[in-house]
């Protein structure tokens, strides 16, 4: 079956700083989610890519698809407090046939910022 | 507007007894996806359905798991005899494929604990 790895598992960081995370996948995937997911809630949907080379930002946010089409990475510049939480990416492979647009998920980044 | 919404958000059981896990996707949603996650780990996927379509149960873990959708809205995930395996947090997420790509949008989760 399809494999996410999403690295680093977890990561601690002064604020202020920046963040990079990154997912690869052992198969061509056409689509690229990034979500975040605080305690006791669901994961928020925070960047969607759907094009090979796709650059797109939401707020101190920036997300890439890789032009292999098989990682994406996602930044956080000037980290706040309220940027702790867990991240998945999320990828979606069109050509695996499931025929149910099924999204295999990373294990997830934990992020934790120092004040 | 309204997101999704997941009922009951935390659920104690005790074992063998029967579960009923409920899901309203967001109005219009054509897809509708259940998901399982343990303490600490990712998003395992469950069971999906679309519009009219039989549902995709691939990922049903045992014939103690079933779902249904009743008129193309609200979804209700039924766990029989459960374990205390059974214990995680469920995740429902609906889309509204293909006219806003694949992105899923989650509710709350439903927190289920298996004594």
């Amino acid at each position: 079956g399809q494999q996410l790895n999403q690295s680093p598992q977890s990561m601690f960081i002064q604020e202020g700083e920046d963040v990079s995370m990154n997912c690869t996948s052992s198969s061509i995937f056409n689509t690229w989610l990034w979500y975040k997911q605080d305690p006791g809630e669901g994961p928020v949907l925070l960047i969607a890519l759907y094009k090979a080379g796709e650059l797109t930002s939401n707020g101190r946010l920036t997300a890439q698809f890789g032009i292999t089409r098989k990682d994406s990475f996602l930044n956080i510049s000037a980290s706040i407090p309220s940027d702790v939480g867990i991240y998945f990416c999320a990828g979606y492979d069109a050509y695996s046939g499931a025929g149910s647009y099924q999204l295999t998920f990373g294990k997830g980044t934990k992020l934790s910022v120092i004040p | 507007g309204a997101g999704v919404s997941q009922s009951p958000s935390n659920k104690v059981t005790e074992k063998g007894k029967d579960v009923e896990l409920r899901c309203d996707p967001i109005s219009g949603h054509t897809a509708l996806y259940w998901y399982r996650q343990s303490l600490g780990q990712g998003l395992e996927f469950l069971i999906y359905f679309q519009g009219n379509s039989a549902p995709d149960k691939s990922g049903l873990p045992s014939d103690r798991f079933s779902a249904e959708r009743t008129g193309g809205s609200v979804s209700t995930l039924t766990i029989q005899r459960t374990q205390q395996e059974d214990s995680a947090v469920y995740l429902c997420a609906s889309s509204f494929y293909p006219q806003q790509g694949l992105a899923q949008y989650f509710g709350p989760g439903t927190r289920l604990t298996v004594l």
